[in-house]
Parts: C-alpha cells; structure tokens; sequence
C-alpha cells in the first residue's frame, strides 16, 4: 500500500507569510529527499536528510524516523517559490525512494 | 548544482514499436535510476542500476523493459515493444552513493499510441 502520505494536497499563500508541508509513513523510513517541480517540469532538489533538521535560506525541513514523518517549513515566501513540492522517503528495507503525491503551492501578491 | 539531462525530452510512437529513453548523468555519479509517473499519478520506481547491473526493479518493470549503461556513456532504458499503458513521463536520476541525495533530469514524455 501506499507508504507516504502528503498534506496538503494544495496550499495558497500570500508573499511574506509562510507554513509547513508534511509527509508521514506508514513505515519506518531511513531518509527522506523534498523536491520542488519547477514550471518546466525539472524536480529540484531542496534537501536530504537521514535525521534531524537542516535549514537552507527560507526553507527549513525535518525527519522523525521513530515517529514517522517529515516536514518542509517555508517562510517569508515569495512568488519564485510556486510550483509542486515532493517528499519521497527511503524505507529501511530496501534501497528505492517512495514518494508523496506532491503538493501543489502558489504564492500571490 | 549537478545536471541531470534526458534525450529526447518528447518522444511520440505508435505501439508494438521500440524505443529507447537516453539519460546522461551527473559525471562522477555511480547508482542509477529510472521513475515513471501517469499523467495525475504519483511518480513510481522502476528500477536502480549500478556496476553495470540491476540492484533492484518494481513490479512496473515489466519483462519488455531493460537497461544498460555501455562503457560510461548515456544510461538508457529500453521498451520492447512498447504498449498503450507505457505511456507517462519517465525521470532518470542519478546518486553518488546508493543512500545519497538523487539528482533528477527533466524527464521524458513518452506517448504510445
């Protein structure tokens, strides 16, 4: 069955507000990747993580292997930062990267 | 950051016939990949490849497919024959290690029909 699970399935903010994006398994994970789709379709990488929290600018994400999740906070967000954000998660039997149904973002003015 | 390239970015064919996707990878990167996703669908594993082997394939990974990277050059993934369901945007990537950060390419859009 499906292993990870992302919310929201859209969100809408306005320039300068922020929230957070979340994706939880249903199996213990060893490491988790966040992408962003740009418009031209080209996943981006934002961050990887086999523990802990990592901050990068305006985005800052965790993973709670034990308690099954992972979370991408943005803040201050600006109209470059639209598009769709992916969570895939590494089980730790197996090698492969599972991932999230994405969740679609657009910042306005 | 490392660039991950698809050749061709669209690709359109009529079932039954061959084709092959050609991914070029981040130079020094060892383990590859290939994911496909339907249109509305979540993007899904098809198969890892390093050492010029397959490490691990899902059950989308049907007998018609392979893989193989001669001698450094582009990594490919090859449909034969293709099918009306083979039709999705497929997504090379590419990692230094086998638990490392995956770096995508742009995907190429295939259409079966």
């Amino acid at each position: 069955g499906d292993q990870v699970e992302q919310s929201p399935s859209a969100l809408s903010l306005h320039e300068g507000t922020g929230s957070a994006l979340r994706c939880n398994f249903t199996t213990t994970m060893r490491a988790v990747q966040w992408f962003r789709k740009n418009s031209r379709g080209s996943l981006i990488n934002l961050f990887y993580l086999a523990s802990g929290t990592k901050e990068n600018g305006r985005l800052k994400s965790a993973f709670d292997s034990k308690e099954r999740y992972s979370t991408l906070h943005i803040r201050d967000a600006q109209l470059e930062d639209s598009g769709t954000y992916f969570c895939a998660a590494e089980p730790n039997s197996g090698t492969y990267q599972r991932f999230g149904t994405g969740t679609k973002l657009q910042v306005v003015p | 950051g490392p660039k991950v390239l698809q050749i061709p970015s669209h690709q359109i064919i009529d079932m039954g016939q061959m084709v092959t996707l050609n991914c070029d990878p981040v130079s020094n990167h060892l383990y590859f990949y290939w994911y496909k996703q339907i249109l509305g669908q979540q993007m899904e594993f098809l198969v890892n490849f390093y050492n010029g082997k397959v490490m691990e394939k899902s059950k989308l990974f049907k007998d018609q497919f392979s893989v193989e990277r001669p001698d450094g050059s582009y990594f490919t993934l090859k449909i034969q024959p293709t099918a009306l369901e083979d039709s999705a945007v497929y997504f090379c990537a590419s990692s230094l290690e086998g638990r490392d950060t995956q770096y995508f390419g742009p995907g190429t859009r295939l259409l079966v029909l």
